[in-house]
């Protein structure tokens, strides 16, 4: 009864390093989608997929990569962390006749040093 | 495009008191919109949504919400607020209202729910 798992929970980070934020599902289901969650901002969406080979960007994409190589995985990357990273980023899957109900991770807090 | 907006960075009531919590959005296509529950700590749990049909919708731990054409509004309501409800509450819906949004959601800016014994 895994749903969408994100690792790590926590993660603090300096000023250009990069790291890779992994989500995985095990629901089957087609859409994925990346947003991070800042104070009074509600969720901004970073980058979504809509099945495997096959993404593209959202509200805020600047200083993130990400890819689909299956339907179950889909990995958030930083290139070169900055301080307005800082964050806390959840995942989320939703299948593709659902109506856009969405199933979140736990998240993961982000800090940029 | 769609956009939600939430009255209220922060609502305080007290224990056994109605809980209302605002919502708006913008299309004048009736869109799909759905409550969001995040505990401390935690991740969002959807507590409500409204598609099609009936537009007073119930959801989990007694709340529910009336979607108003009329008024492009989502209210969310509880008659008596518990302890265990204090969390913060995102109203949400598809970017692209009569469109496809491939499972992408606009969140509001969210509402902290305080409850005071």
């Amino acid at each position: 009864n895994a749903g969408v798992t994100q690792t790590p929970k926590f993660q603090v980070l300096k000023t250009g390093q990069s790291m890779t934020l992994q989500c995985a599902q095990d629901m089957n289901h087609e859409y994925m989608s990346w947003y991070r969650q800042d104070p009074g901002m509600g969720l901004r969406l970073i980058h979504y997929s809509v099945g495997a080979g096959i993404t593209d960007q959202g509200e805020v994409p600047n200083g993130y990569n990400v890819s689909r190589s299956t339907t179950e995985d889909f990995p958030l990357r930083l290139l070169s962390a900055a301080p307005s990273q800082t964050s806390v980023y959840f995942c989320a899957s939703s299948h593709k006749g659902a109506k856009n109900i969405q199933y979140f991770g736990a998240g993961t807090r982000l800090s940029v040093l | 495009a769609q956009s939600v907006t939430q009255l209220g960075s922060h609502v305080s009531v007290s224990e056994g008191a109605l809980v209302l919590l605002r919502c708006n959005y913008s299309s004048s296509v009736p869109p799909y919109l759905f409550w969001y529950v995040q505990y401390p700590n935690q991740g969002l749990q959807l507590l409500l949504k409204y598609t099609t049909g009936a537009t007073l919708v119930k959801g989990i731990n007694g709340f529910e919400a009336e979607f108003k054409k009329s008024e492009t509004s989502f209210h969310l309501t509880k008659p008596s607020a518990h302890m265990s409800d204090a969390a913060e509450y995102f109203c949400a819906a598809p970017p692209n209202a009569g469109g496809t949004s491939y499972g992408k959601l606009t969140f509001g800016q969210g509402t902290i729910l305080t409850v005071h014994p």
